[in-house]
């Protein structure tokens, strides 16, 4: 079964700090990673993404770490913000299809 | 730029009622169109996903179903709803080339009483 698992499944961390969330995957099929922003009673927003060839990408405080070797990959938030506070959904799409699969979910709280 | 719409934001409906959500995409043609559910302080659950008109891949056996009448609108249906239907509804879309990002819409909160 494609699985793609998410951890943790909360954060708390304190203004300025480093968040770090953390997927596995244990199909080799996939082909794109993206992550996902989702605020209460909003639908997710893509935040960044990151395609198997790479094995980093940095876009402002976040950056996506890709270690194919151990089918891991992880987003870091520098400086994490109040504002940051969401849920944040890892994903992987299926290799030759159209099919997205998500992780879990982590809920990350930023103390001001 | 493309925008993506659903209706309505809320619905309350009693069990054994029936459902109709839509979803419209606009400023593209021909996407691939996805419904997901997603349960309180849960994942996102895919339920469906079409690749062009009249064409539908269910993931979840359920009593819900799917259709795709028109190139950028995609329904969800259900003929009489169950207290477990209760969740958060999400329309997505995606360019078919090349393969990437998934778009989401503003979602329907569904609470079936």
């Amino acid at each position: 079964q494609q699985q793609v698992k998410q951890s943790p499944q909360s954060l708390i961390v304190q203004k300025g700090g480093i968040s770090i969330i953390n997927c596995a995957y244990e199909n080799t099929a996939f082909d794109y990673f993206p992550w996902y922003q989702q605020f209460p009673g909003k639908g997710p927003a893509l935040l960044i993404a990151i395609r198997p060839d790479v094995s980093e990408k940095k876009e402002g405080r976040f950056t996506i770490s890709f270690n194919k070797s151990a089918k891991q990959f992880s987003l870091h938030i520098m400086d994490s913000q109040p504002g940051d506070s969401a849920t944040y959904f890892c994903a992987a799409l299926v290799l030759g299809t159209y099919k997205y699969i998500f992780g879990t979910g982590t809920r990350l709280k930023v103390l001001a | 730029s493309q925008t993506i719409h659903q209706w309505p934001a809320t619905l309350v409906q009693p069990v054994g009622s029936p459902l109709s959500l839509e979803c419209t995409v606009e400023g593209t043609s021909n996407p691939n169109l996805y419904w997901y559910r997603q349960a309180a302080g849960r994942g996102l659950q895919l339920l469906f996903y079409s690749v062009g008109i009249g064409q539908i891949s269910s993931e979840v056996p359920q009593n819900l179903s799917a259709s795709r009448p028109q190139d950028r609108q995609f329904i969800l249906s259900s003929k009489k709803l169950l207290l477990s239907d209760s969740g958060f509804y999400l329309c997505a879309w995606s360019w078919k080339y090349p393969q990437g990002t998934q778009y989401f819409g503003p979602g329907t909160r569904l609470l079936v009483l």
